[in-house]
């Protein structure tokens, strides 16, 4: 099955710096990479996603980037926020099988200090 | 709109007894999902209903735990005899499909269980 590394597990960066989470996957025909984040005491949200057609996909301050041959997709933050301070979650999806059955990584949790 | 709701939120619970987790989806999502996140981990799947056809238990970890959902409705998760290393955040999420553009899944607040 899908097996998904997430590093670092801990960051802290200061206000206005840039922040970014890397994770890898095993399945290459996974096609599907959500992103989420988790504020404490709160169930995960989606924050961005990408499809394995594209490379990168940005949404204001955050963009996610995919290496297919690599099976690698990577976080950015820019200009990050106290309020940016949360667990981020990466995943993957194998188009087979259960098709929305995400696989999680283990999580980062990233801390803004002003 | 509502988003998927879950309760209790916290359960404490002694060791060999069974807890029920409720899951509200929200109206319209066909899909949905339960998983349980131990202390500072990851989402662990445990079990994903899509529409009427066979749930995908695949993700369970033992013959203890079993969830029932009624067509598109609410959905229970059941832990039999619960054990201390069941103590964990159970997690519910829904989505419009399962694949395809509509597979957001868009996550409840969680059931924190306690099992002494």
């Amino acid at each position: 099955g899908e097996n998904v590394e997430q590093h670092p597990s801990t960051l802290s960066v200061q206000e206005g710096d840039s922040a970014v989470i890397k994770c890898t996957y095993s399945d290459s025909a996974s096609n599907y990479f959500p992103w989420y984040k988790q504020e404490l005491g709160k169930g995960p949200q989606l924050i961005i996603d990408i499809r394995s057609n594209v490379g990168e996909k940005k949404d204001q301050r955050i963009a996610v980037t995919l290496n297919k041959t690599a099976k690698h997709f990577s976080l950015h933050i820019t200009e990050t926020q106290p309020e940016d301070s949360a667990v981020y979650f990466c995943a993957a999806r194998p188009p087979t099988g259960t098709a929305s059955k995400l696989t999680f990584g283990t999580g980062t949790r990233l801390q803004v200090t002003l | 709109g509502a988003g998927v709701s879950q309760s209790p939120s916290n359960k404490v619970t002694e060791k060999g007894k069974d807890v029920e987790l409720r899951c509200d989806p929200i109206s319209g999502h066909t899909a949905l999902y339960w998983y349980r996140q131990r202390l500072g981990q990851g989402l662990e799947f445990l079990i994903y209903f899509q529409g009427n056809s066979a749930p995908d238990k695949s993700g369970l970890p033992s013959d203890r735990f079993s969830a029932e959902r009624t067509g598109e409705s609410v959905s229970t998760l059941t832990i039999q005899r619960t054990q201390q290393e069941d103590s964990a955040v159970y997690l519910c999420a829904s989505s419009r499909q399962s694949g395809g553009r509509r597979e957001t899944q868009y996550f409840g607040p969680g059931t924190r269980l306690l099992v002494l």
